[in-house]
């Protein structure tokens, strides 16, 4: 079955460090997404991209970047991890007719 | 951009009763929203969507409805059940199609209770 999937699960970083996130989906699709998740804001846009060599930044861009140089990845990396970056992280993916988001299981990512 | 506002940020109900969730959006342009369910620890999950053609959809025991002119939707989950817990967030977006982005409320937790 077609899935999307997200590494780490969990991650624990001090300060200054650069991180990156894995996100895989094998649905084909040419959209995929970068969401960052905290209580009382939802989900909140990072970085997205239509396809390959395509990225564009999202309302919470500053200090995260995103690389797609195939259809199936879209890795997320934090240049020099902040505290405020303490968060859960979901990847998602869109294609066919419908706008319908698939999720990937999330990346909670701790900064010390 | 888009600004989604969602209330109530949390919502206790009894087995049986109704639940509704109210959202509110800013872009005039938005006319596709979809609504997803967030289960403990998982991800979200689409469980119904609107586009701005269409004033209310129902799907079994969910339904949602759409006021363009005032630019809000609710949510209404009726004969509520344990397995409604959740968080469930609204979103907005001005065109119903891969690749739109959303623009998420901060959502509703839902709690019910038995």
């Amino acid at each position: 079955d077609a899935e999307i999937t997200q590494s780490p699960r969990h991650k624990i970083t001090e300060t200054g460090r650069q991180v990156t996130l894995a996100c895989h989906q094998t649905w084909n699709h040419n959209n995929m997404f970068w969401y960052r998740q905290d209580l009382g804001h939802g989900l909140r846009l990072i970085h997205y991209s239509y396809g390959v060599q395509d990225t564009n930044k999202g309302e919470v861009s500053d200090g995260y970047s995103v690389s797609r140089s195939n259809t199936e990845d879209l890795p997320l990396t934090l240049e020099s991890a902040a505290s405020s970056q303490t968060s859960v992280y979901f990847c998602a993916s869109s294609g066919g007719g419908t706008g319908e988001l698939f999720f990937g299981e999330g990346s909670r990512l701790t900064v010390l | 951009g888009e600004n989604v506002e969602q209330h109530p940020s949390t919502l206790s109900v009894q087995e049986g009763d109704s639940a509704v969730i109210k959202c509110t959006y800013s872009d005039s342009a938005s006319n596709y929203f979809p609504w997803y369910k967030q289960e403990l620890g998982k991800r979200p999950q689409l469980i119904i969507d609107i586009r701005s053609n269409v004033g209310e959809k129902k799907d079994q025991r969910i339904a949602v409805t759409l006021n363009k002119t005032a630019k809000h939707f609710s949510l209404h989950i009726t004969e509520t059940q344990p397995e409604d817990s959740a968080v469930y967030f609204c979103a907005a977006s001005p065109r119903q199609a891969a690749g739109n982005k959303l623009t998420f409320g901060g959502g509703t937790r839902v709690l019910v209770k038995p």
